[in-house]
């Protein structure tokens, strides 16, 4: 069964440093998500993208964040300059087209920033 | 926006035993997922369940879409049951909003 993937599992960083996460969507999937949970809360929405654009983001998706398509496979979310509070689980996602789809979820990478 | 709220927020269940996980949302939806969230932080899909009854071995779930409400069904619970379990909702921006979810711990 085709899934997601996300890379590194685990990322440890240095306040002030930028990260990148990656996401491999299923292949087919036209619609991709980023969804972010802090340690024991539940899971937020941050940013959805679709035909090389985001249609829609969150308020915590300020500027320190991005999103990119750098290729026909890969999704990244970038973190300029990470700080403390952005400690947490990350979780891609992504869904085909269509009215009523289910998403499906990635393993999430585990950021933590000291 | 939509709010999605779950219950119990904790049960503690020896194992062999039933339960009922309920998620009530506050406005009409397109599309309704369970998750169950293992120890190492996965999410794990049970359920695509915008309407009606679906089951998979011990997991079944109904949703009665118009009275705005879903529930999950465990049964005869073992250890590996435990973790936390999230309703996830959507209502037409194409993002899904999550309940607090129900932490369930099954006792051996």
């Amino acid at each position: 069964e085709p899934e997601v993937t996300q890379t590194p599992s685990h990322q440890v960083t240095q306040m002030g440093q930028e990260v990148i996460l990656r996401c491999v969507p299923i292949s087919n999937h036209l619609y991709f998500y980023w969804y972010r949970q802090i340690l024991g809360q539940k899971v937020e929405f941050l940013v959805s993208f679709y035909n090389n654009e985001i249609s829609e983001k969150s308020e915590i998706f300020d500027d320190q964040f991005s999103v990119e398509r750098p290729d026909g496979s890969n999704f990244t979310l970038k973190i300029r300059s990470t700080k403390l509070e952005d400690s947490a689980m990350y979780f891609c996602a992504s869904t085909s087209q269509g009215a009523f789809y289910e998403q499906y979820f990635g393993p999430g990478t585990r950021l933590t920033v000291t | 926006g939509i709010q999605v709220e779950q219950s119990p927020p904790d049960l503690i269940l020896q194992e062999g035993a039933n339960s009922t996980l309920r998620c009530n949302f506050s406005d009409s939806v397109n599309n309704l997922q369970w998750f169950h969230q293992n120890p190492w932080g996965q999410l794990i899909n049970l359920f695509y369940i915008p309407s009606g009854t679906k089951q998979n071995g011990r997991l079944s779930a109904t949703t009665v879409a118009t009275e705005r409400y879903s529930l999950l069904y465990i049964s005869s619970s073992q250890t590996t049951d435990s973790g936390v379990y999230f309703c996830a909702v959507e209502s037409g921006t194409y993002k899904y909003i999550f309940g607090t979810g129900t932490r369930l711990k099954v006792l051996a």
